[in-house]
């Protein structure tokens, strides 16, 4: 069965710090990985999909096969990033989406 | 750019009533839309698909009769929830994707409060 994992409900570090957002997956196909990101507030918008393999923001995400894995890093975490993040899994063509739990990401000064 | 607009963004009802959510493409047109229910700090739920001109599908243990779905034109799809109850109480957010791409655009959400 289709499953995105997100172990972590709450992460917290102080500014400065360097941050990783686990994220595991379950798919039978060949996976399409986004990471959305809602700041408080706001709507849920697009942070950053392995396809692209970008950088957003000081975000990065590798598409693990192996581990099936598909975590959310940044090297010196900001206050503002300060968020709800989503890692999430395309289910079809048609851009149905199954989400993780979210993290919380909590930036202390 | 691709706007997603949702209406209204809160809404009170009485338990008994029904309540409609509109979700509109703004500048793209989109022949799917998704709509999710969000529980607070939790993860959004998707609830159906909503497909302009033919009937939306629905995930397993949503009542397609308690949540109906209108997907009239490429740019309007709405969100009906009948007979509504304090459970239904939650936030519903839509998603478009452009023809063709698989990047979601979420609407603002709409917080509904059943009385």
């Amino acid at each position: 069965a289709q499953r995105v994992t997100q172990p972590e409900k709450l992460l917290s570090v102080f500014k400065g710090a360097p941050v990783e957002l686990k994220c595991n997956y379950s798919y039978s196909g060949s996976p399409e990985l986004f990471w959305y990101v809602q700041y408080s507030r706001q709507r849920l918008q697009l942070l950053l999909r392995h396809i692209s393999r970008e950088s957003i923001k000081g975000f990065t995400a590798d598409l693990n096969k192996g581990e099936t894995s598909f975590h959310l890093k940044k090297p010196f975490a900001q206050e503002e990033d300060s968020a709800m993040y989503y890692c999430a899994l395309v289910y079809n063509q048609g851009g149905k989406l199954i989400f993780g739990q979210g993290t919380e990401l909590s930036v202390k000064p | 750019g691709a706007v997603v607009s949702q209406h209204p963004s809160r809404v009170i009802c009485k338990s008994g009533t029904s309540v409609k959510i509109e979700c509109r493409s703004l500048d793209f047109q989109a022949t799917t839309m998704f709509w999710y229910r969000q529980f607070p700090k939790q993860s959004l739920m998707l609830m159906a698909t909503s497909n302009e001109g033919s009937k939306a599908t629905y995930e397993q243990g949503v009542e397609k009769d308690k949540f109906l779905i209108n997907h009239a034109s490429l740019t309007l799809s709405t969100l009906t929830v009948t007979s509504a109850h304090p459970e239904d109480s939650s936030f519903y957010i839509c998603s478009a994707s452009k023809i063709g791409s698989t990047e979601a655009f979420f609407g603002q959400g709409t917080r509904l409060t059943v009385v």
